[in-house]
């Protein structure tokens, strides 16, 4: 079993939906990164948190950290939302990434 | 101001030869990391530095791959002799405060493939 899950693994759905994108993790953490990851292009940085909430845009990510759980939403999703959303832990003083849910958004 | 910067973009070598890549991380960040990501799977690291130190290479195959940061600026990835199974993405990344704390931003990578 992997340390880090991620669901679900693809995910299609429509311009304008709320989309929500799962990662759980089963290690001890002191902070969690969501990633975005476009085809053929580079990674970039969405949040990083360690408790709580937090949001930016038409993006929110929240952690439940006694669940280990954490949750990306995107609201009023958009064609150029399409890309691999990757979730990871640093625990132990270590990074360790899950293997990202494909996200495409059909106009 | 210029992100993190690598090259090459794309390489193609035989099996059994060395490649080496290059990254540059944005100024003044302090941490350096380079990752490995094959098809269909997040990013796997393979060594971090902190400055000119390497404070985490757990992961590095140290019997064909090495690191090198000297001055605790750019830093060079080196394969020696590649296998066919080292056809991946190679990505590195830096940050201002450290693993615990620092946003990672990352270079586009160098798509290696080794044929």
């Amino acid at each position: 079993k992997n340390e880090v899950e991620q669901s679900p693994q693809n995910l299609t759905a429509q311009e304008g939906e709320f989309i929500t994108i799962n990662c759980s993790y089963s290690v001890g953490i002191s902070a969690l990164h969501w990633l975005q990851q476009h085809p053929g292009g580079g990674i970039v940085s969405l949040f990083m948190l360690s408790s709580g909430k937090k949001k930016h845009g038409r993006l929110i990510a929240t952690i439940n950290i006694q669940e280990k759980h954490s949750s990306l939403h995107i609201t009023a999703s958009h064609p150029r939302d399409s890309a691999v959303y990757i979730c990871a832990v640093i625990g132990n003083e270590k990074l360790t990434f899950g293997t990202g849910t494909r996200l495409t958004i059909i106009p | 101001e210029a992100g993190v910067v690598q090259s090459p973009r794309y390489k193609i070598i035989e099996k059994k030869q060395p490649v080496a890549f290059w990254c540059n991380p944005i100024s003044g960040h302090n941490t350096l990391y380079w990752y490995r990501q094959n098809l269909g799977q997040g990013p796997e690291l393979l060594i971090r530095y902190e400055n000119e130190e390497a404070v985490d290479d757990s992961q590095l195959p140290k019997d064909r791959f090495s690191a090198e940061r000297l001055k605790g600026v750019d830093s060079t990835l080196k394969i020696q002799p590649a296998e066919l199974g080292d056809s991946a993405v190679y990505l590195c990344a830096s940050s201002s405060a450290g693993l615990e704390h620092g946003i990672q931003y990352f270079g586009a990578g160098t798509r290696l493939s080794v044929l």
